[in-house]
C-alpha cells in the first residue's frame, strides 16, 4: 500500500516569506497526487492536483504553486507567504484505476506571522 | 461532481449504533459513494465505498437505496475514538477531476 510522506511537519513563517512543502509517496506509480489545505475547523479545499511529471492543474487562482519533478515527488511552493495563507496543508495520492480511495499524507501545519 | 448535504454534527454515546445520512440529489449514474474519516491534525482516512445496496467491511456499513439519492455511513456500537469528522464524497474520479470535500460531520461521541 502507499505510504506518503510529508515535510516539515509544521512551519512558522513570516509574511513575505518564501514556502516550500514536499511530498513524495511511496508504493505506488504513476499516481495522481493532490496538495489540499484546510483551515481551523474547515472542510478540505483543493489547491492543485497532478497526473503526472510536470503536469499540474489549479484550482484556485492564488499566490501559491505546485510542481511535479519526479513521478513521486509534489512540491508547494510560494515566492511571497500571505496571512491567509496559514492552515494545514495536506497531500494525497490516487492509484491509477482506483475509484476515489484517496491516501493522505499527515500534513504540514503552516503558521504564517 | 455531485453535490452532497449531510448534518453539520452529531453526539453520540458510547455503545451506540450512529447513522450519519448523506444527501446526493445529483448523483450520476457512474460516481461512486465514498466516505471518510478525519481526526485533528491528521489528513483524512478512507472508511467505505459503494455502488448500490449496502457494503460491509470491518469498521463501517453503507446503506444506499435504490435511488442512490441518498446514503447512511453507520457506525455499530461508536467508542470515544470513534469521535471524528466524517465526509460523505460522490463522484468517479477520473484523473482529470479530484474529490470535492464539504465540511463533513462532526461526530462527538460522549462517555
Amino acid at each position: 500500500s502507499q505510504t506518503i510522506h510529508q515535510w516539515p511537519a509544521t512551519l512558522v513563517q513570516p509574511v513575505g516569506s518564501p514556502l516550500s512543502l514536499e511530498c513524495t509517496v511511496e508504493g505506488t506509480s504513476n499516481p495522481n497526487l493532490y496538495w489540499y489545505r484546510q483551515a481551523a475547523g474547515r472542510g478540505l479545499q483543493l489547491l492543485f492536483y497532478s497526473v503526472g511529471i510536470g503536469q499540474i492543474s489549479s484550482e484556485v487562482p492564488q499566490n501559491l504553486s505546485a510542481s511535479r519533478p519526479q513521478d513521486r515527488q509534489f512540491i508547494l511552493s510560494s515566492k511571497k507567504l500571505l496571512l491567509s495563507d496559514s492552515g494545514f496543508y495536506l497531500c494525497a495520492c490516487l492509484e491509477q484505476g482506483s475509484y476515489n480511495e484517496q491516501f493522505f499524507g499527515p500534513g504540514t501545519r503552516l503558521t504564517v506571522l | 461532481l455531485a453535490k452532497t448535504t449531510q448534518p453539520i454534527s452529531m453526539d453520540s454515546y458510547e455503545g451506540q449504533e450512529v447513522n450519519i445520512t448523506c444527501s446526493h440529489n445529483n448523483i450520476a449514474t457512474n460516481d461512486y459513494i465514498t466516505w471518510y474519516q478525519q481526526f485533528p491534525s491528521q489528513g483524512p482516512r478512507f472508511i467505505i465505498q459503494g455502488y448500490k445496496t449496502k457494503v460491509t467491511n470491518e469498521v463501517a456499513s453503507l446503506f444506499i437505496p435504490a435511488d442512490r439519492k441518498s446514503s447512511t455511513l453507520s457506525l455499530p456500537r461508536v467508542s470515544l475514538s470513534d469521535t471524528a469528522v466524517y465526509y460523505c464524497l460522490v463522484g468517479r474520479d477520473t484523473g482529470r477531476r479530484a474529490l470535492t470535500f464539504g465540511s463533513g460531520t462532526r461526530l462527538q461521541v460522549q462517555p
